[in-house]
């Protein structure tokens, strides 16, 4: 199975400035369907994962315009343009077909 | 709107099998559009993939678990459920079941919507 690894694993940020997490995976994620379904999810603290990007660059309904999502092939990036307290929490990087796998998490925190 | 609830026991014996239920109301599990998955969360560590079924009786599983589980969905009941085998103190986790968007029989990795999740603690 793809392995997702997401480094770093622990991100302090100052409030105001930019955030960048990366995924790597193990084999391509592009399907046969010519779509690449790497998905990234915000864990708040206490709270259920929501997802934020879908294929490595959309949006979902409600997400800040702050986030951003980039890459392809086994290289994704994540980036906040400027944090804000509500950002707290971890952040996982996805492969969204089955057999579905997530990164191991990276921790953003309010230095 | 859509909700998700986990049941079963909260103490499961070493070597002995965990299972749930996800009981969904507002929605229905025969849904051609969606997948019904199980993901757990180990105390203060990651998401954890489980696996996944559709009303059709497809199903995919995490292959580190695959001989250990088994999935099965109920649409009568409107439930699917989740048994898992022989389990370790290291299967103690938080257990969600999520809902997954279906396209073509691809799964979009959305989990849109999620229970409550439900601590089960493998102890003797």
């Amino acid at each position: 199975d793809v392995v997702m690894t997401q480094s770093p694993l622990s991100l302090p940020v100052t409030l105001g400035q930019p955030a960048s997490i990366s995924c790597r995976s193990s084999q391509s994620l592009v399907h046969s369907d010519g779509d690449t379904y790497l998905n990234w999810f915000q864990q708040r603290p206490g709270q259920s994962p929501r997802r934020l990007i879908y294929k490595i660059s959309n949006r979902d309904s409600g997400v800040p315009d702050r986030f951003s999502g980039s890459g392809s092939g086994t290289d994704f990036t994540l980036k906040i343009s400027r944090v804000e307290a509500e950002d707290v929490g971890v952040y996982y990087c996805m492969k969204g077909t089955h057999p579905i796998a997530f990164g191991q998490g990276t921790r953003l925190e309010i230095q | 709107q859509l909700q998700l609830q986990e049941s079963g026991p909260g103490l499961v014996r070493p070597s002995e099998t965990l299972s749930l239920a996800c009981t969904v109301s507002g929605g229905s599990v025969s849904s051609n559009n969606h997948y019904w998955g199980w993901i757990r969360q180990p105390p203060g560590k990651g998401l954890e993939w489980i696996g996944s079924i559709h009303h059709d009786g497809t199903t995919f599983r995490n292959t580190s678990l695959r001989s250990r589980v088994a999935i099965s969905i109920d649409t009568s009941q409107n439930q699917f459920s989740l048994r898992l085998s022989s389990v370790t103190v290291t299967d103690t986790a938080v257990y969600y079941c999520a809902r997954l968007g279906r396209i073509a029989a691809i799964s979009q990795g959305d989990f849109d919507y999620w229970g409550q999740g439900t601590l089960v603690t493998v102890s003797s």
